[in-house]
C-alpha cells in the first residue's frame, strides 16, 4: 500500500522567498512521483514528475524537486515565489508499469499543501 | 501537455435525480482513465478506473450502482451519479492516462462541481 505524507497544510512565505513544500511517501516498490497544483475550482495541472534516472527534476514554473531514496521524499522548491504561485499543490505517488501489470495504478495524493504568498 | 475535458462544469440537482458528467481527452486516445472525488479542503481520492471497452474498477467502499462508468471510446468516459444524494456533493475530477515513453502520466481535466439540493 502507498501512502503520501505532506507536511504543513499551509505554507506562507513572503513574494520573492524560496519556497519549500514538503513531501514523504512510502510504498513498497520504487515509485513513480508526481507534483500537481489545483487553482480554485479547477482541475490539478501537473508541475512535475519523477520514474526514473536523475533525481532532480525540474517542472514548469521555475520548480524543481528532488527524489531522495533513503529520505523517502520528494520536495518541491522554488527560488522565489511569485504571487501567482499561491494555489493548492498536492503530492502524488504511483506504482511503476512493471509492477502495477503495464500500467499507472489511480494516483495517491496527499493532503495537499495550501501555498500563501504575501506581498 | 495533453487535454482533458469535463462537462459539466457545475450542476445543481434535485435529490433522487441522476446526473451524468462526461470526460473527454481532446487530442489523444486514452485506453485508460480515472475519476476522482474531491470534497471541499481535502485531497482527491480515487474512486474507479475506467478501461475503455471493459468494466470499471471500483476501489474499495465506492458503490458501483450508485457511480455508473461507462468507458464507450477511447475519448469518452462517463460517470453517472445515480439517485443523488446531499451527500453526493463534490467536485468530481477525471484524468487520463498518457504514455509518455516509457511512463505514464496522468493528465487532470477540469472538474465538474455536484451540488445536490
Amino acid at each position: 500500500a502507498q501512502s503520501v505524507t505532506q507536511l504543513g497544510s499551509h505554507v506562507s512565505v513572503s513574494e520573492g522567498a524560496l519556497v519549500l513544500l514538503r513531501c514523504n511517501y512510502s510504498s513498497s516498490v520504487p515509485p513513480y512521483l508526481f507534483w500537481y497544483v489545483q487553482y480554485p475550482n479547477q482541475g490539478l495541472q501537473l508541475l512535475l514528475k519523477y520514474t526514473t534516472g536523475a533525481t532532480l527534476v525540474k517542472g514548469i514554473n521555475g520548480f524543481e524537486a528532488e527524489f531522495k531514496k533513503s529520505e523517502t521524499s520528494f520536495h518541491l522548491t522554488k527560488p522565489s515565489a511569485h504571487m501567482s504561485d499561491a494555489a493548492e499543490y498536492f503530492c502524488a505517488v504511483s506504482d511503476p508499469p512493471v509492477y502495477s501489470g503495464g500500467g499507472a495504478d489511480g494516483l495517491t495524493f496527499g493532503k495537499g499543501t495550501h501555498l500563501i504568498i504575501q506581498p | 501537455g495533453a487535454v482533458v475535458s469535463q462537462h459539466p462544469s457545475w450542476v445543481i440537482c434535485k435529490s433522487g435525480t441522476s446526473v451524468k458528467i462526461e470526460c473527454r481527452s481532446l487530442d489523444f486516445q486514452a485506453t485508460t482513465m480515472f475519476w476522482y472525488r474531491q470534497f471541499p479542503k481535502q485531497s482527491l481520492m480515487l474512486m474507479a478506473t475506467s478501461n475503455e471497452g471493459s468494466k470499471a474498477t471500483y476501489e474499495q467502499g465506492v458503490e458501483k450502482d450508485k457511480f455508473l462508468i461507462n468507458h464507450a471510446s477511447l475519448t469518452l468516459s462517463t460517470l453517472t451519479v445515480t439517485s443523488a444524494h446531499p451527500e453526493d456533493s463534490s467536485f468530481y475530477i477525471c484524468s487520463a492516462r498518457v504514455r509518455e515513453g516509457q511512463t505514464d502520466t496522468q493528465y487532470f481535466g477540469p472538474g465538474t462541481r455536484l451540488t445536490v439540493l
